[in-house]
């Protein structure tokens, strides 16, 4: 299996734009996270699905952020418009029952 | 919520001796503990988890200890070498009996090991 996948790796963009970043999970799991980490913040969960339904969507910070899962092989985190602090590197995770998680490469997003 | 405190934020050993990473959780009905270990630049990678059934758990030169009256759990690396040094993360989550979590992982604020030669 080719594990998680997420893209685009990196992306620059100004502020005010529109920002969508994609993750394909590991075939078969029913688990999806969404996970924003910076020096300041540490690791933080934004979101995640269980069988494509959104189950706790707390810690996504504001309006401005909003995930998708249309189907089970894959999901989409979008930011518009976007802000410099947002400025972070976006990992995607997936997993089988819940428990042991398996993370993306990670898409580092600057927002000038 | 569940909160994880991890500590300490950094740690720096001689290249053969043990290191030690502490971590304490505040809600009693959590009961998966995985450690993730993040290299510069790359993905955190699960290296060990403890469930709440177990006290202890060895992988090679990895342990984990799980004090389940006392709320804290520790990760142990004996013999270290450089390729260890990295940002260690501690987690608990709720995970219920035949599958699904009853909540997220919630991550500590990690420990950048530096393990000199």
């Amino acid at each position: 299996d080719a594990g998680v996948i997420q893209s685009p790796r990196h992306e620059v963009t100004e502020m005010g734009q529109e920002v969508t970043l994609r993750c394909k999970p590991i075939s078969g799991h029913d688990y999806l996270f969404w996970y924003r980490q910076t020096m300041m913040r540490g690791l933080e969960l934004l979101i995640y699905f269980n069988n494509n339904v959104p189950i706790d969507d707390s810690g996504m910070p504001e309006d401005r952020f909003s995930a998708k899962m249309p189907n089970a092989s894959f999901s989409t985190l979008k930011i518009q418009p976007s802000e410099p602090r947002d400025s972070a590197v976006y990992f995607c995770a997936s997993s089988l029952v819940g428990d042991t998680q398996y993370f993306g490469p990670g898409t580092r997003l600057t927002v000038l | 919520g569940e909160n994880v405190e991890q500590h300490p934020s950094t740690l720096s050993v001689q290249e053969g001796d043990s290191a030690v990473i502490k971590c304490t959780y505040s809600d009693s009905a959590s009961n998966y503990f995985p450690w993730y270990k993040q290299e510069l630049g790359k993905r955190p990678q699960l290296i060990i988890d403890i469930r709440s059934n177990v006290g202890e758990k060895k992988d090679q030169r990895i342990a984990v200890t799980l004090n389940k009256t006392a709320k804290h759990f520790s990760l142990h690396i004996t013999e270290t070498q450089p390729e260890d040094s990295a940002v260690y993360f501690c987690a608990a989550s709720k995970i219920m009996i035949y599958g699904g979590s009853q909540g997220n992982l919630i991550f500590g604020k990690g420990t950048k090991l530096s393990v000199k030669p």
